[in-house]
């Protein structure tokens, strides 16, 4: 499943740090993605771009900023990290047939 | 939004049985429905998917089903194996702004016994 790297791919902050994590695709496809993913909650959606330059909202948006600069990267933002923020993040790339392909993730804890 | 059901939360079988997850979404504009497979530690991946036009899909052992009247689709695995062990899950993807969108279930924790 080559074509998705994350960094880092552990990290641990304190309560109101902030931190960038890093997504870089492979490919030229348009369509990327972040999600967290908790115990017995699955994977929930923070945001999604499905061009460069274009994000939007997924179901978990709050505290959390995206930037999408180019078509390759799209990286995920925490201004002021908070504990309920401790999970497990994934980046995604969808290819033309929308089958995703998900980076290694990134546990984050934040105390 | 769409709203994804996944049960059972775990599955316990004995290796050979065969193991049967279900699946419901509410949106109708929802269209694809891709299976994951996620192994302790490691990352999400896709074992198999079915669209909207299509009302089964094999691919060796396992099998998809979608009943788009009843908005459920479910996932078969037959001949379980040790290694089939993992975290499995549904998700229903609609188009939204140039983008599918999937939304996920919770996810089944498949345990294959020996």
């Amino acid at each position: 499943n080559a074509g998705v790297t994350q960094t880092p791919k552990f990290q641990v902050l304190k309560t109101g740090q902030s931190m960038t994590l890093q997504c870089a695709q492979d490919m030229n496809h348009n369509s990327m993605y972040w999600y967290r993913q908790d115990p017995g909650m699955g994977l929930r959606l923070i945001y999604y771009s499905a061009s460069e330059g274009t994000t939007d909202k997924g179901e978990v948006p709050n505290g959390y900023n995206v930037s999408r600069l180019n078509k390759r990267e799209f990286s995920l933002r925490l201004e002021s990290a908070a504990p309920s923020q401790t999970s497990v993040y994934f980046c995604a790339r969808a290819d033309t047939n929308e089958k995703l392909f998900f980076g290694s993730g990134t546990q984050l804890s934040v105390l | 939004g769409e709203n994804v059901e996944q049960h059972p939360s775990t599955l316990s079988v004995q290796e050979g049985d065969s193991a049967v997850i279900k699946c419901t979404y509410s949106d109708s504009a929802s269209n694809y429905f891709p299976w994951y497979k996620q192994e302790l530690g490691k990352r999400p991946q896709l074992i198999i998917d079915i669209r909207s036009n299509v009302g089964e899909k094999k691919d060796q052992r396992i099998a998809v089903t979608l009943n788009k009247t009843a908005k459920h689709f479910s996932l078969h695995i037959t001949e379980t194996q040790p290694e089939d062990s993992a975290v499995y899950f549904c998700a229903a993807s609609k188009q939204s702004g140039g983008s599918y969108i999937p939304t996920f279930g919770r996810g089944t924790s498949l345990i294959v016994h020996p």
